[in-house]
């Protein structure tokens, strides 16, 4: 199946520092890869779509100046944290969607990362 | 006219029983309708998805029921386990060619007792 991979799965950096994370689709090509935040016990929250080659569509409300997206590949799309804060702290999902699949608007989940700002 | 609502929020269910989860829609454009089971701390797993085309779709003890003029689908777990227990997502979308975006429904904590 379809396996969507993400690094590091945990991260710890200090405030004012940036992370960056890495989604990668491991057995498929993917020209749109998605990036979700994750509160405790909440649902996701889309922050931006991916486009390899392109620049990534924010959802309202999410400064893509603090999170940059690049998707410089079929397989990698790469998300960075910029000056990260305290309140950065959440889970982060990427996910792909198979488009050369027979069912290309599948998406795949990553397993997440979790970022600790302290 | 975007949301997802889903319920119940959480479901106690003992182990052998079925288990109900039904989410409702508003946007009649969407046509893609997946669940996603979601264990703590891993990312979602897609487990099951109908288009509008069929009203139900079984793939083992995992059974999607849709029922497009009430604008409703519910996901049953029949012979629930306590490995099934783990957080539940609807979610739906509209089938295209591009960046199509999931909305997703608030999930539901399903805990499968012995």
């Amino acid at each position: 199946g379809a396996v969507v991979s993400q690094h590091p799965s945990r991260v710890i950096c200090k405030s004012g520092t940036s992370v960056k994370i890495e989604c990668r689709s491991l057995d498929f090509q993917a020209t749109t890869m998605f990036w979700y935040r994750q509160f405790p016990k909440k649902s996701l929250m889309l922050m931006a779509t991916s486009n390899e080659g392109s620049k990534a569509t924010y959802e309202q409300g999410v400064e893509k100046d603090k999170f940059l997206i690049n998707h410089a590949s079929l397989t990698l799309s790469t998300l960075t944290v910029t000056s990260a804060h305290p309140e950065d702290s959440s889970f982060y999902i990427c996910s792909a969607r198979d488009t050369g699949g027979p069912s290309s608007y599948e998406q795949y989940f990553g397993p997440g990362t979790r970022l600790t700002v302290t | 006219q975007q949301q997802v609502k889903q319920s119940p929020q959480s479901l106690i269910v003992q182990k052998g029983g079925i288990s109900i989860i039904n989410c409702a829609y508003e946007n009649t454009a969407f046509d893609y309708f997946p669940w996603y089971q979601q264990f703590p701390g891993k990312g979602p797993a897609l487990l099951i998805a109908i288009r509008p085309d069929v009203s139900e779709k079984k793939e083992g003890r995992f059974t999607i029921s849709f029922n497009k003029s009430a604008k409703q689908f519910s996901l049953h777990i029949m012979d629930s386990q306590p490995g099934d227990s783990a957080t539940y997502f609807c979610a739906a979308s509209r089938v295209n060619f591009g960046n199509e975006k999931l909305t997703f429904g608030t999930g539901t904590r399903l805990t499968i007792i012995p």
